[in-house]
Formats: structure tokens, sequence, C-alpha cells
């Protein structure tokens, strides 16, 4: 079935720097991809939608300066989370549409920590 | 807009109750479509169902089924003899037109625990 990867599983690091997230679909193209982020115990809220080629399309009240999403290829799409402070540790997950069924699959998800 | 209501912040069961898992959902469209997720401590999201809007045919797969009830926007889950594995977080997810890219929205998750 449809695999998407995303690394790192867990990053740590200190307050003002930028961090990258890396999504991957495996054996599809992905021409859609969607981050989401999840603080503890509450919901996947979406970010934004990362469109192969274009720029990515934001949800209200996400900072697009901060959260950076580049969607360069059909199977890589990157979210940056740049000058990281500690409200921005959270769990970020990933998920690419297997056009043409429609089907979601998800990351394994990055759980940041910035300190 | 989209919406999807899962009114049952926790459960708590002994093993081998069943457990039925709520979800009530919102749409304009006529296409969309539902899915459960399950999300384990370890935190990745495991693929359980997915339905579309026109398929109403409830589903069985093991101790796992699913009520879709288009005329009540319902699409609830059921767990038959549960077990302790079962203990996670299940969210209900909608997706849609509305927004030109059949974005996912997940409710707010039911966090189910099964004692032994």
């Amino acid at each position: 079935g449809a695999v998407v990867s995303q690394h790192p599983s867990w990053v740590i690091c200190k307050s003002g720097t930028s961090v990258k997230i890396e999504c991957r679909s495996l054996d599809f193209q992905a021409t859609t991809m969607f981050w989401y982020r999840q603080f503890p115990k509450q919901s996947l809220m979406l970010m934004a939608t990362s469109n192969e080629g274009s720029k990515a399309t934001y949800e209200q009240g996400v900072e697009k300066d901060k959260f950076l999403i580049n969607h360069a290829s059909l199977t890589l799409s990157t979210l940056t989370v740049t000058s990281a402070h500690p409200e921005d540790s959270s769990f970020y997950i990933c998920s690419a549409r297997d056009s043409p069924n429609y089907g979601y699959t998800f990351g394994s998800g990055t759980r940041l920590t910035v300190v | 807009a989209q919406k999807v209501t899962q009114a049952q912040t926790e459960i708590s069961v002994v093993e081998k109750e069943d457990v039925t898992l709520d979800c009530v959902y919102e749409t304009r469209d006529t296409t969309y479509y539902l899915f459960w997720y399950k999300q384990p401590p370890s935190g990745e999201l495991v693929f359980l169902i997915r339905r579309n809007s026109f398929d109403e045919q409830n589903e069985i797969s093991g101790r796992y089924s699913w009520n879709f009830q288009k005329s009540t926007s319902s699409f609830n889950f059921t767990i038959t003899a549960s077990q302790v594995v079962d203990s996670a977080v299940y969210f209900c997810a909608l997706s849609d037109t509305s927004t030109g890219g059949f974005k996912t929205i997940f409710g707010a998750g039911t966090r189910l625990f099964v004692k032994a």
C-alpha cells in the first residue's frame, strides 16, 4: 500500500533556530500533501495544503513566514519551522493523497521540542 | 462548512465489553469521504476505514464495525469484545470538496481506555 515517510521522528532544537521536516511519498506520486499540528491531548489541526510546483495554501491563523512549505517534487514536501520558539513545540504530521482514489496516507509524525 | 463532532471525550470500559464511538459530521457536499483513525500512545495515525458518501453499506472487519447513516449524518464505530490493545485515541475525519482540495478535517477525538 501507499507509504509516506516522515523525517525526523523527533527533534530538539534551541529557541531561535530553524528546523526542517521532510515528508516523502515512497511508492506513489503526491500532487497534494497536507501538514497538521497536534498539541498534547488535542486533535489534529490542519496547517496548510502543499501543492507540487505552486505555493502552499495556509489555514487561517497559520503564519506562512514562520512555517515555510516547499513541495518541489511529486514525492517530497518539506515544512521548515523558522525561528522556533517553545510554543512551537508540538507533534507535526504530514499526509499525502494517493490520487485518484482519494485515499490519504499519513506519515509517522515528528515531535518537535524547542528549548 | 465542514465539521466533525465526537461528543465523547473519554470512554473507559472493561476488557471484553463492546464499545461504540460516536461521530456526527456536517457538510454541504454530496460527495465526501469519512474516515476513522486510531492513534496509539506512540503517536502515529493508523488508518482504519474510509467510506464515501455514496456507499451507506455498513462494514465489519474482525472486531470492528461501522454504521454509516446519512439520514442522521453519523458514522459510528463499534469495537466488539474490546481488548487492552484497543486503548488509544480514535479520530473521526471528513474530507469533502468544499474547499476545492479535499482537505481532511478531524474531530476532537475520543480517548478509549480498556482495562484488564
